[in-house]
């Protein structure tokens, strides 16, 4: 089977950066996404990786290590709307999806 | 492009009823997933569709299926209503499978009396 694992809490402060990391097991490992969800909204897509190496989109930034089957999504410049959960997912060649339990992050002014 | 759409946005069964949920893809997305997520829980992949092909279905027990039409419209029905399937419902579309770039519905609110 597949599992994840991302810390449950992280908080920051305005301004700063926060790394959030992610490891898994998996057989038939296809990539990693990651997806914010606000209170009472829907998960949105942030980033993907399907190889090793970091992937940059703005502000975040997100890395892939497939031999360390670790993976670890990066906000910089972080604003008080940053504040939400943020989900790691693996993906298999059989289609399936496999989310993490989520990690709060709170950004604190 | 307009977005995921989930139908309807709030339920209330009661136990041993029975539910159908539907989810119309972003247009051109092939590719449909059904997550639950329950408060403080993250979201258990319930199964995923593509070109009208159940490809992966995760761990939940054979009360919960679904299917997918060839427009990639998605319904999810759940028979037997129990209380711990509160939970809300979600749909996701991607363009391919697997599916790694996914975008989500605003999901299904289900309350079990």
């Amino acid at each position: 089977g597949q599992s994840l694992e991302q810390p449950s809490e992280v908080t920051a402060v305005e301004g700063a950066i926060v790394q959030i990391n992610c490891t898994y097991q998996t057989s038939g490992f296809y990539g990693l996404s990651w997806y914010q969800q606000h209170d009472g909204g829907a998960p949105t897509f942030l980033s993907y990786n399907g190889l090793d190496g970091l992937e940059e989109t703005g502000r975040f930034s997100s890395f892939l290590s497939r031999s360390d089957s670790y993976g670890y999504l990066l906000l910089q410049e972080l604003q008080m709307k940053d504040s939400a959960s943020y989900f790691c997912a693996v993906s298999t060649n059989a289609g399936k999806s496999t989310f993490g339990d989520g990690t709060t992050l709170t950004v604190k002014p | 492009k307009a977005g995921v759409t989930q139908t309807p946005r709030y339920l209330i069964k009661t136990r041993g009823q029975q539910v159908t949920l539907s989810c119309s893809p972003i247009s051109g997305h092939r590719s449909v997933s059904w997550y639950q997520q329950t408060p403080g829980q993250g979201l258990q992949f319930l199964f995923e569709y593509f070109s009208e092909t159940q490809r992966n279905k995760g761990n939940f027990p054979g009360r919960f299926s679904g299917r997918q039409f060839s427009n990639s419209r998605s319904e999810m029905n759940v028979s037997t209503l129990e209380l711990g399937d509160s939970a809300l419902y979600l749909c996701a579309s991607s363009v391919t499978s697997p599916s790694y770039e996914q975008y989500f519905g605003p999901g299904t609110r289900l309350t079990v009396t």
